[in-house]
């Protein structure tokens, strides 16, 4: 799926127990997201990154926190999960063009349940 | 506070009915708006609108921008039972750059 893989696909865990997960690009993008996706919203950014070390709070970022050392990688990690966080989280990545336009391609999504 | 709305939220058609998405904005620093559309899995880009007035055509899909009134339409002639999908707008800014806030969705179903 145009050079963007997210890991795991699904995962259930427990409330209260930490969750980490991975989006891997071989696009050589400098911008990469995750956004979450519930019934009845579209989705809704939860941060964002701009380059190596380089990331910034979306719209629902408590409770989470992210990291990016490479730039193929960027991991989503929630520390303590909580039933809310039950989601189907999409990793996105893009290159803003000079048309002036921040087209994004999104992984396959993961499906998280919080029980 | 940036806002996208969509609507209708969804809509039930018949295989070869025409069908008129909406996507409104108020948002600061508008740059361009896009379109996606999601069938069961990731999201697909569709259009991207930056000046208005200019409509983008793709087959039987076509959407057009108004940055005077700040909405766009997205129009689906001769409706297939493979166009049923979540429709998605987003908009993105010139500051922020990177940033994109998308509305919550027109779930389109075509019946045969």
């Amino acid at each position: 799926d145009a050079g963007i893989t997210q890991s795991p696909r699904h995962k259930v865990t427990e409330t209260g127990t930490p969750v980490t997960l991975r989006c891997h690009q071989t696009e050589n993008h400098r911008y990469m997201y995750w956004y979450r996706q519930d019934p009845g919203h579209g989705l809704r950014l939860i941060h964002y990154s701009y380059g190596v070390k380089d990331t910034d709070k979306g719209e629902v970022s408590d409770g989470y926190s992210v990291s990016r050392s490479k730039t193929e990688d960027f991991l989503l990690t929630l520390e303590s999960a909580t039933s809310s966080q039950t989601s189907v989280y999409f990793c996105a990545i893009s290159e803003s063009s000079v048309s002036g336009a921040n087209v994004l391609t999104f992984g396959a999504g993961s499906r998280l349940t919080v029980l | 506070e940036d806002k996208v709305v969509q609507s209708p939220l969804s809509l039930v058609v018949h295989e070869g009915d025409t069908v008129t998405l909406n996507c409104s904005y108020e948002v600061t620093n508008f740059r361009s708006l896009l379109w996606y559309k999601q069938e069961k899995k990731a999201p697909t880009f569709l259009f991207m609108l930056t000046s208005s007035g200019i409509e983008k055509k793709s087959g039987r899909l076509s959407s057009i921008l108004d940055k005077k009134e700040l909405f766009s339409i997205l129009n689906i002639t001769a409706t297939q039972t493979g166009d049923s999908a979540v429709y998605l707008c987003a908009v993105d800014y010139f500051t922020n750059a990177g940033k994109s806030t998308f509305g919550d969705g027109t779930t389109l179903t075509v019946k045969p």
